[in-house]
């Protein structure tokens, strides 16, 4: 069975403080891909990132960095230097070989203070 | 806009109403999917379509619900006798298959949120 935990439910943080989101997941796949989706309070869900199973280079995007570690199960997602606009759920999901179905964790939301 | 869009972005219905939503992926995107999310979940998947296909099924869509693509472009979700607990954002992502056979990203919309009263 396929599963993603993301244990932090909310975190809170000042204006500029770096943040990290953990994601462990859980498949027998030995092919599978990950992803992290940004939910802001419209609702819609937005796509930040993908990662292959066999790659696992660290990806960074402007403030946006990704750590991927096969031994542990594990992709977080760090901000740094978060801003206002950060604040939202955050989603990690997970998809098998064919990949047809995201198995999505709980989110964790993140508020960013002023 | 060139993004998946759906209709209508919410619902509102007394309980044992029927319901249809509509979703238009992105225009050359082959999949198409349909989630459920409630409060304080992640989406939950629900069925998908690879062109007019529907290849999957969760266990999730109980006999009330069904989903056609007919022509491979936009989907329908029908709700019918609906119950307080179909209350969710239903959400549609499309994405395209690769001539290998990967997978690829999901785009999502906007969703439509049901209210059942």
């Amino acid at each position: 069975a396929q599963k993603v935990t993301q244990a932090q439910t909310e975190i809170s943080v000042v204006e500029k403080e770096d943040v990290t989101l953990d994601c462990v997941y859980e498949t027998r796949d030995t092919t599978y891909y990950l992803f992290w989706y940004k939910q802001p309070p419209s609702g819609e869900l937005v796509f930040l990132i993908r990662r292959n199973s066999f790659d696992e280079q660290n990806e960074i995007s402007g403030r946006y960095s990704w750590n991927f570690q096969k031994s542990t199960s594990s992709f977080n997602f760090t901000i740094t230097a978060s801003q206002v606009v950060d604040s939202a759920v955050y989603f990690c999901a997970l998809a098998g070989t064919g990949g047809f179905k995201t198995i999505f964790g709980a989110g964790t939301r993140l508020f960013v203070k002023a | 806009d060139t993004g998946v869009s759906q209709d209508p972005r919410h619902k509102i219905t007394k309980r044992g109403q029927n319901v249809t939503f509509r979703c238009d992926p992105i225009s050359e995107h082959n999949r198409l999917y349909w989630y459920r999310q409630t409060l304080g979940q992640g989406p939950e998947f629900l069925t998908y379509f690879q062109n007019e296909a529907q290849l999957e099924k969760s266990r999730l869509l109980s006999d009330r619900f069904s989903a056609e693509r007919p022509k491979g472009s936009f989907s329908t979700l029908e709700i019918q006798r609906t119950e307080q607990g179909d209350s969710a954002m239903y959400l549609c992502a499309s994405s395209s298959i690769t001539d290998r056979g990967t997978q690829e990203t999901q785009y999502f919309g906007p969703g439509t949120r049901l209210l059942v009263l």
